[in-house]
């Protein structure tokens, strides 16, 4: 089915550990986004890309890293883990251009850092 | 920045009452705004969105949100609640020109019987 698509749904990591969140979409969009949830906080913007090879901070950027490999991926690396980063990530893909189209979301990563 | 507040975080109500989750955005300039619904352990998915072609926008599963610029309000109804509507739902807003989604802290619905 096309969408997009996160990997791992689940992952636990020690304080201080890296890992890596892999993003796809299959729907040739232009603009790709990761997002984390957390309780009473709504969604808030880690980074985003507009096109393939740019990429921009959200609101809430420090202690990510980004790549968008290609049109269809972008990840979201955790260099040195924090507690503070246990949260639930959804990445999300746009068409693009207008403000006007609709975000196509993934099912969520849900990443614990004890 | 843009912006917007969603009062309520928990919203009750009974099977068949009236649903109204409220939304209101900072601009200055009308963006579009969006209403996403997100059901237990799954990503969001879009019930309706603003984008000025009309004030009263329909979306799906019976919700209907209402753009008033005076109130700078873009409040979710459903006229008659179904068990099925329990979720949590966001307002989302974007400026013209961008695609830089920004999310409400969300309104938890519940729906008893």
């Amino acid at each position: 089915n096309a969408g997009v698509t996160q990997t791992p749904k689940f992952q636990v990591l020690k304080t201080g550990q890296s890992m890596t969140l892999q993003c796809a979409q299959d729907m040739n969009h232009n603009s790709m986004y990761w997002y984390r949830q957390d309780p009473g906080m709504g969604l808030r913007l880690i980074y985003y890309s507009a096109s393939e090879g740019t990429t921009d901070k959200g609101e809430v950027p420090n202690g990510y890293n980004v790549s968008r490999l290609n049109k269809r991926e972008f990840s979201l690396r955790l260099e040195s883990a924090a507690p503070s980063q246990t949260s639930v990530y959804f990445c999300a893909s746009i068409t693009g251009g207008s403000g006007a189209n609709v975000l196509t979301f993934g099912a969520g990563s849900r990443l614990t850092v004890l | 920045a843009q912006s917007v507040t969603q009062l309520g975080s928990h919203v009750s109500v009974s099977e068949g009452a009236l649903v109204l989750l409220r939304c209101n955005y900072s601009s200055s300039v009308p963006p579009y705004l969006f209403w996403y619904v997100q059901y237990p352990n799954q990503g969001l998915q879009l019930l309706l969105k603003y984008t000025s072609a009309a004030t009263l926008v329909k979306g799906i599963n019976g919700f209907e949100a209402e753009f008033k610029k005076s109130e700078t309000s873009f409040h979710l109804t459903k006229p008659s609640a179904h068990m099925s509507d329990a979720a949590e739902y966001f307002c989302a807003v974007s400026d013209r020109g961008t695609d830089k989604l920004i999310f409400g802290t969300g309104t938890r619905l519940q729906v008893f019987p």
